[in-house]
């Protein structure tokens, strides 16, 4: 298995600013992605971020609003920008180990308060 | 549109109780069901994983029950403890895709 670890593990922002969320995985891994979980809801997946090309971005989801960088294969960030009230979340990394495993390990997440 | 549907949203259930959630999916194609376990402050992990072939599979207190016809799977946890209260999160994916489709989640709470 994989320990993943994410940075910040919370933050308060202001309206209209920006954060960058830092994920480090301990072994090289070729599927990242980045999940959101709002309040009292399911996991819906942002984007899968690939190592060496631009991220897939799922519907809903544009890469303005959520640019992703993915510069090697054990790190990737996410950035959440110009941010409202409405993006007030936790923000997940996950990976996926292991050929057809369809298992992912995540991290524990960032939780982002904006006001 | 959901693909998997989850119930409840909610579970309280006392110490030493049976704890069921359900799930229901929608495309066949799915062949692979696994249940995730989130404790407050940390990601979901991986709980345990059915595939269609089989119609129950058991890992110490926790089962899920397989229904390939009704297109249904369920989580049992026996003897539920408070150290279970977690939300849970059923999942379904297919073909070797990594990228499962989560129900809405079920936040339990095992009162002791």
């Amino acid at each position: 298995s994989a320990v993943i670890s994410q940075k910040p593990s919370r933050d308060i922002c202001q309206r209209g600013t920006s954060l960058t969320i830092q994920c480090q995985v301990d072994s090289q891994v070729t599927m990242m992605f980045w999940y959101r979980q709002q309040p009292g809801q399911s996991l819906t997946l942002i984007a899968t971020a690939n190592q060496g090309s631009e991220a897939t971005y799922e519907s809903g989801f544009v890469i303005d609003k959520f640019p992703i960088s993915r510069p090697n294969l054990t790190f990737s960030t996410l950035t959440v920008s110009n941010m409202s009230p409405e993006d007030s979340s936790i923000y997940l990394c996950s990976v996926a180990l292991g050929s057809g495993a369809n298992v992912l390990t995540f991290g524990a997440g960032s939780r982002l308060t904006v006001l | 549109q959901q693909q998997v549907k989850q119930s409840p949203q909610s579970l309280i259930v006392q110490k030493g109780g049976i704890s069921i959630i359900n799930c229901a999916y929608e495309n066949t194609a799915f062949d692979y069901f696994p249940w995730y376990q989130q404790f407050p402050g940390k990601g979901p992990a991986l709980l345990i994983a059915i595939r269609p072939d089989v119609s129950e599979k058991k890992e110490g207190r926790f089962t899920i029950s397989f229904n390939k016809s009704a297109k249904q799977f369920s989580l049992h946890i026996m003897d539920s403890q408070p150290g279970d209260s977690a939300t849970y999160f059923c999942a379904a994916s297919m073909g070797g895709s990594y990228i499962p489709t989560f129900g809405r989640g079920t936040s339990l709470i095992v009162h002791p």
